[in-house]
Order: structure tokens, then sequence, then C-alpha cells
């Protein structure tokens, strides 16, 4: 199966910072990556799909990238309300598996 | 609105047996394939299962294959999950969602149902 390895683990940034998080796919998974934003007691929210394409309503700091199997997600100004773990998942073929996640604090 | 609630979830011994369900509304649900994911306590999303439109096919993760069993019911709009020989690997908060249209992943999610496995 496919392995997806997300990094960083976790990060602390401050307001406004740009934020970065990378998976990356053990194979090439073309663009069928997906980027999930969690936050504790509630149900995950769909950021981004096809590896750049931003969900309705999803606020335009958030953006996806693709290069080759390294994909990117870059929250460009951090809100306190971005305060969340994030996730990617591929989604080409089963197993959909998940990156292991990124817990996102504000310093 | 697009709704999905889960249920069926609780305690149960190692070993056991405990069938979820998941009712959904406010869309047309045999279009859509379904999945399930679950979140053990401190850990991160595990994607679990899917089915397509007509329930003729399913995968799984390799840690619930072989004991998880996913079907539906386009009759009732309804996507159920059978968990035998759980254990406490097995712990975690369950959601089901439906995928979006095109190439869309799961867009929609339900609010999640516990299952507990401890004797």
């Amino acid at each position: 199966d496919i392995q997806m390895t997300q990094s960083p683990s976790s990060l602390s940034a401050s307001v406004g910072d740009r934020v970065t998080i990378t998976c990356r796919a053990s194979q090439d998974i073309g663009i069928y990556l997906a980027w999930y934003q969690h936050k504790p007691g509630t149900v995950p929210i769909l950021l981004i799909s096809t590896a750049s394409t931003l969900q309705s309503g999803v606020p335009s700091r958030f953006g996806g990238t693709k290069s080759g199997t390294d994909f990117t997600l870059t929250i460009s100004s951090l809100q306190p309300e971005d305060v969340a773990t994030y996730y990617c998942q591929k989604y080409n073929t089963a197993p959909w598996t998940f990156g292991q996640g990124t817990k996102v604090e504000i310093k | 609105e697009v709704q999905l609630v889960e249920s069926g979830g609780g305690l149960i011994q190692p070993g056991g047996s405990l069938r979820l369900a998941c009712a959904t509304s406010g869309f047309t649900f045999n279009n859509y394939w379904m999945h399930w994911v679950r979140q053990a306590p401190g850990k991160g999303l595990e994607w679990v299962s899917r089915i397509n439109r007509d329930g003729s096919e399913a995968n799984y993760a390799d840690s619930v294959k072989g004991r998880f069993t996913i079907t539906r019911d386009n009759a009732k709009s309804t996507v159920s999950l059978q968990m035998n020989g759980l254990t406490g690997e097995d712990t975690a908060i369950y959601f089901c969602g439906k995928i979006g249209g095109g190439a869309v992943p799961v867009d929609v999610w339900g609010k999640g149902i516990t299952v507990t496995v401890s004797s």
C-alpha cells in the first residue's frame, strides 16, 4: 500500500505567520490528495481536494500545491481560529490513507 | 441539508461484536459511495472502509479486514458497519461520511459515535 508521510507532527507559530505542512506519498497518486482540518470534539472539515482545489467557504488563506509526490498545505497568514490538527489523505485508490496529522498551535 | 447520524456505539467486551449504523438524509443516497473512518483516543484519523453505490464493492483497511463488514440499504438511505472480533485497538470515535461529486473525497461527515472495547 502507498504510505503518506506528513510533517511536521506539530508546529507553533505566531498570528500572521505563514505556515507550511508537507505530505509525501510513497508512490504516484496523481492529484488525488485532500487536506482536512480537525478540531477536538468536531467533525473533520474538507479544505482542499485534488491537491489544490479550495472547497467552497474555506478562507483563501489556505492553499495547496503539488510537486511530484510531494504535497503542501499553506496557511498564508495564521489566524487564532486555525488552531487544529491538519491531515492529508490520498484518495486515488483504496485504502484512502491519512497522513499522521500536524497539530498547529499559536505561539 | 445533508445529514448523517451514526448510532449503535457503546461499551463492548473484547471479542464481542457491534453494528454501527449511519442514517442519512438530504441527498440522493444511492448516488454516492459511503465511508467510515475512526479516531482512537489521542491518535489521528484512520480510514476504515468504503462501499460503492449499489453495495457490490467494498474496501477495508488492513487493520479491520476480515473482521469488519460494510453494507448499505439504499431503500433506507443507511450504511452500516458490522464489527466482529473487537479488541482494544478498535476503541475509537467512528465517523461515517459521504463523498462529494466528481473528484471530491468525503465532504460531509456525521458527528461520530464512540465505541469502547474493554472488559
